[in-house]
């Protein structure tokens, strides 16, 4: 059965400071891939998706993520954390053309100043 | 981008009491709707697919008697709990495709607090 690991359940940066959050996926083709962030009272926002060529896609906010297939990996990343980040962030599967998702556990990212 | 509502936002009720929850694209279409539910500090998890003009698809485990779905028009699908338990508390999330290549991408509501006293 598909899965989504997200090993990290909270993890906390200084501002200014890169970030790094890990996703692992189980599924037997080439998956769609995709990186949420939710804010409180907000619905999940998409950050960037991947489906084929380019193995490092950039997304919005200054996200960016690299595909590894040999590590079934699809880790998102920043260069410098803004203390708007702070966010619960879920990594996801798409089944079915995209209309099914499964989502990682997510990770709480908490920024300090 | 696409907008999907939910309404309330948040509710409280009695156990026993039925709960309707409402989820809307706001400006697409949507013949086909999902609705996931979220335990504190966990994942969400997929419950039900709404089809509109025909029966909602449940995901094993879903009970489809206790959560009732009503996909009436191409912008509207309604969850019901019924006879609510508090159990049945967590946070409801819905989402809403829009029809693209070569994926349809997901929209989300900011989903419904439901807490069952």
């Amino acid at each position: 059965a598909q899965s989504v690991t997200q090993p990290d359940i909270h993890i906390t940066v200084s501002e200014g400071a890169s970030l790094e959050l890990r996703c692992n996926y189980s599924y037997g083709a080439t998956p769609y891939l995709f990186w949420y962030v939710q804010s409180p009272g907000q619905g999940l926002q998409l950050l960037l998706k991947y489906f084929s060529g380019d193995t490092l896609v950039q997304g919005i906010k200054g996200f960016e993520a690299e595909f590894k297939r040999s590590q079934s990996s699809f880790n998102l990343r920043k260069p410098s954390v803004h203390w708007s980040d702070a966010a619960e962030y879920f990594c996801a599967v798409g089944l079915e053309y995209g209309n099914k998702l499964v989502f990682g556990a997510g990770t709480i990212l908490r920024v300090k100043s | 981008g696409a907008v999907v509502s939910q309404h309330p936002s948040w509710v409280i009720c009695k156990s026993g009491t039925s709960v309707k929850i409402e989820c809307r694209s706001l400006d697409f279409q949507a013949t086909t709707m999902f609705w996931y539910r979220q335990f504190p500090k966990q994942s969400l998890m997929l419950m039900a697919t709404s089809n509109e003009g025909s029966k909602a698809t449940y995901e094993q485990g879903v009970e489809k008697d206790k959560f009732l779905i009503n996909h009436a028009s191409l912008t509207l699908s309604t969850l019901t709990v019924t006879s609510a338990h508090p159990e049945d508390s967590s946070f409801y999330i819905c989402s809403a495709p829009r029809t693209g290549e070569p994926y349809n991408e997901q929209f989300f509501g900011p989903g419904t607090r439901l807490t069952v006293l």
